[in-house]
């Protein structure tokens, strides 16, 4: 049963095009996170919601946007998608926030050309 | 500021072989800090943790780490790798009172026969 989901798993697209990335978890924790790791494997945090309240807001380009309708599901919008957006996308989850494990998703792969 | 450095990108050894991947950190406050692993094409998994208490830290997969605040240091160690060992490994660390996880650029494992 899986516990972090993501969708898509690739998500190849044209500049300048609006996209979306979806997560769920099925665990039931409070806190969701997006991650972006660039193809030198470096990750950095871009976005955390607590019970659907944003939280942590990176410096992300405000073409990035972060959607909780609840407090399973965290989307990710890209709004005129640029070449230095490829990258994977991974989801998180923690069950709060301090401490606690984050459960990550199995990551998009996004590819813009 | 926090900050992770993992001195060593890529770490080659032969299976059966002890291993250590260093990790430093930076941070001005007390912080929480993480080992998680990455097998190719997957999410991050959660190796081990310290929070507080013995410094000496035990995870799955018969990895350890030992928390040195002398030296800001939180090393990963395990005494006999296999070949299914062979995955990125990355050190993060969280301040207490934030959420924000801050990763290391990760150290490459490469167990050969």
């Amino acid at each position: 049963d899986t516990a972090v989901s993501q969708t898509p798993k690739y998500l190849v697209t044209q500049m300048g095009n609006d996209k979306s990335i979806k997560c769920e978890q099925n665990l039931g924790h409070d806190t969701m996170y997006w991650y972006k790791q660039d193809s030198k494997k470096f990750l950095k945090i871009m976005f955390s919601y607590n019970n659907k309240e944003l939280i942590i807001n990176e410096t992300v380009p405000n073409r990035f946007s972060p959607k909780s309708p609840d407090k399973a599901h965290l989307n990710l919008h890209i709004n005129s998608l640029e070449l230095g957006d490829s990258a994977v996308y991974f989801c998180a989850s923690s069950l709060r926030g301090q401490g606690d494990e984050q459960y990550f998703g199995p990551g998009t792969r996004l590819t813009v050309t | 500021a926090q900050s992770v450095t993992q001195l060593d990108s890529q770490v080659p050894v032969f299976e059966e072989a002890p291993v250590e991947l260093r990790c430093n950190y930076s941070s001005s406050v007390s912080v929480y800090l993480f080992w998680y692993v990455q097998y190719p094409n997957q999410g991050l998994q959660l190796l081990l943790k310290y929070l507080s208490g013995s410094t000496l830290v035990k995870g799955i997969n018969g990895f350890e780490a030992e928390f040195n605040k002398s030296q800001t240091s939180f090393h990963l160690r395990k005494p006999s790798v296999h070949i299914s060992d062979t995955a990125e490994y990355f050190c993060a660390n969280m301040n207490t009172g934030f959420q924000k996880l801050v990763f290391g650029t990760g150290t490459r494992l490469l167990v050969s026969p």
